[in-house]
C-alpha cells in the first residue's frame, strides 16, 4: 500500500525558505491518476491547502500563498517537494503531504475527484530565530 | 476565515445521531463540485471519511454518511461511539483551488 513520508528541517529562521520533501513508497508518483498536494495546519487551527503538482510537473497554488510557494517533483526519486520563501511566525504549522485520486475523462479533460486518500504523518515546522 | 463554513463544535451521547453541516457558495459546492469529509483524531493526520459527497472508502463504517444539496453538504454519524470523538473537515473545490471548512470538533458526552 502507498505510504507518504514528509522530511525536512523542523526549525526555520524568519525570512528564510522552508523546504520539505515528501517521499512516496509502495506506488509510483508518475501515475496519471493522482495529484500530489501539500496541506498545512497551524497549531490549534484548521487545514489550509497549499498547492498540488501533477506527475507531468503542472502545478496549482493557493492564491493566498502563490507568490512564495514552489512545488516540484522528482520522478526518479519518487518524491515531490515544497519550498516556501520569506517565512514568518505565521508559517509555523504541521505540514502534510497527501495524494488525491482523480479520473480524467476524454478530450474535454473532465475530472472526477475522489478525495485525498493517502496522507503523510505530518512534520512540524517552527519559524523562529 | 474558511471558504466553507462548519459549526465549531457538536456533541452527542453514545448511540445518538449527530450531523455536521458544511456551507459553501455558488463558486464551490453550488457550482457542482463534490464534497469530501475527513476525520482527524487527536495528534494524527486527517483520514478520508467520505468522498464524492456520499461514498465511503473501504473500511469506513456505514455509521458515517454524507449528502449534498445546493450550496451545502452534511455529514451524519449514527450510533455515536466514544472513538468518534475527533475533528471533522469538509473539503471541496473552487475551480482548481482545494478549499476546506474550518473544522468541527465532535465531543461524545
Amino acid at each position: 500500500q502507498v505510504q507518504l513520508q514528509e522530511s525536512g528541517p523542523g526549525l526555520v529562521k524568519p525570512s528564510q525558505t522552508l523546504s520539505l520533501t515528501c517521499t512516496v513508497s509502495g506506488g509510483s508518483i508518475s501515475s496519471g491518476d493522482y495529484y500530489w498536494s501539500w496541506i498545512r495546519q497551524p497549531p490549534g487551527k484548521g487545514l489550509e491547502w497549499i498547492g498540488y503538482i501533477y506527475y507531468s510537473g503542472s502545478t496549482y497554488y493557493n492564491p493566498s500563498l502563490k507568490s512564495r510557494v514552489t512545488i516540484s517533483v522528482d520522478t526518479s526519486k519518487n518524491q515531490f517537494s515544497l519550498k516556501l520563501s520569506s517565512v514568518t511566525a505565521a508559517d509555523t504549522a504541521v505540514y502534510y503531504c497527501a495524494r488525491e485520486s482523480v479520473t480524467i475523462f476524454g478530450v474535454a479533460h473532465i475530472k472526477v475527484y475522489y478525495g485525498m486518500d493517502v496522507w503523510g504523518q505530518g512534520t512540524t515546522v517552527t519559524v523562529s530565530s | 476565515q474558511s471558504v466553507l463554513t462548519q459549526p465549531p463544535s457538536v456533541s452527542g451521547a453514545p448511540g445518538q445521531r449527530v450531523t455536521i453541516s458544511c456551507t459553501g457558495s455558488s463558486s464551490n459546492i453550488g457550482a457542482g463540485y463534490d464534497v469530501h469529509w475527513y476525520q482527524q483524531l487527536p495528534g494524527t493526520a486527517p483520514k478520508l471519511l467520505i468522498y464524492g459527497n456520499s461514498n465511503r472508502p473501504s473500511g469506513v463504517p456505514d455509521r458515517f454518511s454524507g449528502s449534498k444539496s445546493g450550496t451545502s453538504a452534511s455529514l451524519a454519524i449514527t450510533g455515536l461511539q466514544a472513538e468518534d470523538e475527533a475533528d471533522y473537515y469538509c473539503q471541496s473545490y473552487d475551480s482548481s483551488l482545494r478549499v476546506f471548512g474550518g473544522g468541527t470538533k465532535l465531543t461524545v458526552l
